[in-house]
């Protein structure tokens, strides 16, 4: 079945430094990536969509400027956390769709990010 | 009010005992429906699509009830391996993203 690899598992980062997060779609390839945070016993929430070649859409409140994300490639999708401070602490997941069906999303293991 | 609620428990049942999860959405063009399962600290797996005339996958049994904008999932003979987050999912026709609800956590006793 569909595979998404997502780097790093985890990453422990000081407080202003900038962290890089990788989801790659291993035998298919993602039209469309979404990016979710997920804070401890709290649902998945969406920060952004992004279509290979075009800018991500953030969802409301959500900043643009501090969440980079690139697609550049039908396979690769890649977070930046810019400037981490302690309250971005969560986990950030990373899901990957083919096409257009509903039923076709396959997520990456995930990535806990502390900032100390 | 949330998009989609659920109940977040947690539900605490004896090994074999039959466990039932509810779920309602709020947007009446919710077209597609899911239930996920998150173990703690791992990413969502899809355990099922839940269609309008109900459907089962061996010990689970899903319901859609659009009228009442309610999914019900259903799991008979509980194994300790059931032991998970429950995380009903709900797509927008015509919206690319999942909206997913808050979870029901889920422990198996022995």
């Amino acid at each position: 079945g569909a595979v998404v690899s997502q780097h790093p598992s985890w990453v422990i980062c000081k407080s202003g430094t900038s962290v890089k997060i990788e989801c790659r779609s291993l035998d298919f390839q993602a039209t469309t990536m979404f990016w979710y945070r997920q804070f401890p016993k709290q649902s998945l929430m969406l920060m952004a969509t992004s279509n290979e070649g075009s800018k991500a859409t953030y969802e409301q409140g959500v900043e643009k400027d501090k969440f980079l994300i690139n697609h550049a490639s039908l396979t690769l999708s890649t977070l930046t956390v810019t400037s981490a401070h302690p309250e971005d602490s969560s986990f950030y997941i990373c899901s990957a769709r083919e096409g257009e069906a509903n039923y076709g999303y396959t997520f990456g293991s995930g990535t806990r990010l502390t900032v100390v | 009010r949330k998009e989609v609620e659920q109940d977040p428990g947690p539900f605490n049942v004896p090994e074999g005992a039959t466990v039932a999860f509810n779920c309602t959405y709020s947007n009446s063009a919710s077209q597609s429906f899911f239930w996920y399962r998150q173990d703690c600290r791992k990413e969502p797996k899809l355990l099922m699509s839940v269609y309008s005339s109900g459907n089962e996958d061996g010990r689970f049994t899903a319901q859609l009830n659009r009228a009442s904008q309610y999914i019900s999932l259903l799991i008979r003979d509980s194994k300790l391996s059931d032991s998970a987050t429950y995380l009903c999912v709900v797509n927008t026709r015509g919206a690319q993203k999942l909206v997913f609800g808050q979870g029901t956590r889920l422990t198996i006793n022995p």
